[in-house]
């Protein structure tokens, strides 16, 4: 089944504990991102990556890593996570290499940080 | 920058019409989209228009293009219960398609 899957799905951390959320894709797609969701500002996008080896910052980058080592994977690090970063962040591909955007999106992740 | 908006909540009956608005600031948008997300998942794309068209109608869905006030609607006939979900508008340009830019999304109730 052509999926994105990201785990955990949800997370209860303190400030400044370093965690990674972790975004896989099965459908070969170039494109991958990462947007956090929150009440009454919709999905803001983090980062972005256009291929492997190959990212760029979104509108809200603060605070967090991305790598894309591998086509699949685009993993979300938060080195020292602050209460602020307490949102729904979900990942999400696409083919790329095209003007229409589809976005393929995963389940999401509830990040809590205390 | 860019921006889209949309209002918050919409409340309708069940069998009536619904009709979302949504409006841009992109003047180079090149595709609109309509995603849906429903309870504890992620968005899913239900419908989009290409820049250059007026209307589109799938099914249940018509989407409205009005690019002169950049003005976007998804109207939802016969809406039932089970299109209860947050619903997007997003809008891309043609810088090659990869950044989207969504709206805060209008949450449907629909009654019974």
């Amino acid at each position: 089944e052509a999926q994105v899957t990201q785990n955990p799905r949800y997370l209860i951390t303190v400030t400044g504990k370093k965690l990674t959320v972790t975004c896989s894709q099965n459908m070969n797609h170039e494109y991958m991102s990462w947007y956090r969701q929150d009440p009454g500002l919709g999905l803001r996008q983090i980062y972005y990556s256009m291929n492997v080896e190959v990212t760029d910052k979104g509108d809200v980058p603060e605070g967090y890593k991305v790598s894309r080592k591998e086509k699949r994977n685009f993993p979300l690090i938060l080195e020292s996570p602050s209460p602020n970063q307490t949102s729904l962040y979900f990942c999400a591909s696409s083919p790329g290499a095209g003007v229409l955007n589809e976005q393929f999106f995963g389940p999401g992740t509830r990040l809590t940080v205390l | 920058g860019e921006d889209v908006e949309q209002s918050l909540f919409l409340s309708v009956r069940e069998g009536d019409s619904s009709v979302i608005n949504c409006t841009y600031t992109d003047s180079s948008s090149t595709y609109l989209y309509w995603y849906k997300q429903e309870p504890g998942a992620g968005l899913q794309l239900l419908t989009y228009i290409f820049s250059n068209m007026d209307m589109k109608q799938d099914q249940r869905l018509t989407v409205l293009l009005n690019k002169k006030d950049k003005h976007l609607s998804l109207r939802i006939a016969d809406t039932q219960t089970g299109d209860s979900a947050i619903y997007f508008c997003a809008e891309s340009g043609n810088t090659g398609g990869f950044k989207t830019i969504f709206g805060a999304g209008t949450r449907l109730f629909v009654k019974a």
